[in-house]
């Protein structure tokens, strides 16, 4: 079984671009999460999306957007890029279906802002 | 408002030595909690998964153990080896109608010397 594949795993924009990550879950899974690490800061929820809806979100400006699609894939997008945004984005997935909801990891996307 | 604290930050020990890490939160009220490894650069790999109405789970030479009234969870490691080192992040996934919004602690960074 396929895990949690991110597209593009590196990724080198400057300030004031766009960008947009995508995020294919296991096979099966209807929910994706997307968080941002950083060295300071650690690991930070984005937001959830199950059933292409959001149910979640964390406490990032309005330029950190996202959707799902009807078949779970997930993309996240930043707008007006600034230094701060360079991290590591990961996403994960899941069942949702209940409190036995374990998450599964993709190995991420670098982004740099310059 | 969930937080996550992990102690130690950091952690050397001999290969074969048997070694606890600690995670503590604030709000009892959880789904899950979730012990993940990462190496560097790379995306997370969960290692166990406890829901909130068990005490324990393991798998090989992990050990993970919940004490949801006292906010506490630790994982033990035995017989360590080099190939251990990582950092161990844990994380909890809070109630209500999310099932996909994991808290994370900063992190153990685990070397284990041959």
């Amino acid at each position: 079984k396929a895990g949690v594949t991110q597209t593009p795993r590196y990724l080198i924009k400057t300030r004031g671009q766009q960008v947009t990550l995508s995020c294919s879950p296991i096979s099966g899974h209807r929910s994706v999460s997307w968080y941002q690490q950083t060295p300071g800061q650690g690991l930070q929820f984005l937001f959830e999306y199950f059933s292409e809806t959001q149910r979640n979100k964390g406490n990032f400006p309005g330029r950190f957007s996202g959707r799902q699609f009807s078949n779970s894939r997930s993309e996240m997008n930043v707008s007006t890029l600034e230094l701060g945004d360079s991290a590591l984005y990961l996403c994960a997935s899941g069942l949702w279906a209940s409190s036995y909801n374990e998450q599964f990891f993709g190995p991420g996307t670098r982004l740099t802002v310059l | 408002k969930q937080e996550v604290t992990q102690i130690p930050a950091a952690l050397s020990v001999p290969e074969g030595e048997n070694l606890v890490l600690n995670c503590s939160f604030t709000d009892s009220a959880i789904y899950n909690l979730q012990w993940f490894r990462q190496d560097p650069g790379k995306g997370l790999t969960s290692l166990l998964l406890i829901q909130s109405s068990q005490r324990e789970q393991t798998s090989g030479r992990l050990n993970a153990s919940l004490d949801k009234s006292s906010g506490r969870s630790t994982l033990y490691i035995a017989a360590s080896q080099p190939g251990d080192s990582a950092t161990y992040l844990c994380a909890v996934c809070a109630g209500g109608t999310s099932y996909g919004k994991l808290t994370f602690g900063q992190g153990t960074i685990l070397t284990v010397h041959p």
